[in-house]
């Protein structure tokens, strides 16, 4: 399996513009999870789904912010508009759950968002 | 409100001795806890798992020990080596799934 995908790398914009991060899971995971890492906060959770189904989105920011899973295979973050104090990198994950697999987060390489 | 706690220095260690990083933890009854590497620049990677339940997980040259009474786990590296330098993330799961990081500590081990 390749892992989690994540794109883009690489993102500059500026202020007010709207950012869309997406992520592929590793197959056959039932959860994915997205989270965002700076300096200054380390890594927090954003949201995360079981089964494409959004179970806490109590660590999204703001309204800015919009998460969604339309099937087993792709998730979007979606920042509308953008701010500078969204700067960070966006990971996501995803991990299987069952009496085999305890549940181990496999991450992405993230994606590193500038807001200028 | 939920707080899972690593120490924010880096821990600066000679090569061959052993790294001992702690994770504290409040207001959380963890499944499971878990530990990961970070190398800069790329996401964390999966180093061990330990239940509410057991006490002790060991995986060739890491230990982890779990205290739910202290509330508490320790992550050791023994023989410690240069390329064990990262930071160390300590992450609890409670019982629906959810999964939250501490800080992580900074580990640089000098030959």
């Amino acid at each position: 399996d390749a892992g989690v995908i994540q794109s883009p790398r690489h993102e500059v914009t500026e202020m007010g513009q709207e950012v869309t991060l997406r992520c592929k899971p590793i197959s056959g995971h039932d959860y994915l999870f997205w989270y965002r890492q700076t300096m200054m906060r380390g890594l927090e959770l954003l949201i995360y789904f079981n089964n494409n189904v959004p179970i806490d989105d109590s660590g999204m920011p703001e309204d800015r912010f919009s998460a969604k899973m339309p099937n087993a295979s792709f998730s979007t973050l979606k920042i509308q508009p953008s701010e500078p104090r969204d700067s960070a990198v966006y990971f996501c994950a995803s991990s299987r759950h069952d009496r085999a697999n305890t549940g181990e987060l496999f991450f992405g390489e993230g994606s590193r968002l500038t807001v200028l | 409100s939920q707080k899972i706690e690593q120490n924010s220095e880096a821990l600066n260690i000679q090569e061959g001795k052993t790294a001992t990083l702690t994770c504290n933890y409040t207001n959380y009854s963890p499944a499971y806890l878990q530990w990961y590497r970070q190398d800069p620049g790329r996401g964390p990677v999966f180093l061990l798992l330990i239940r509410e339940n057991e006490k002790e997980k060991r995986k060739e040259r890491l230990k982890v020990t779990f205290d739910t009474t202290l509330k508490q786990s320790l992550f050791h590296i023994t023989a410690s080596q240069p390329a064990d330098s990262a930071t160390y993330l300590c992450a609890l799961t409670d019982s629906w799934g959810k999964l939250q990081f501490g800080a992580g500590t900074q580990v640089v081990v000098t030959p």
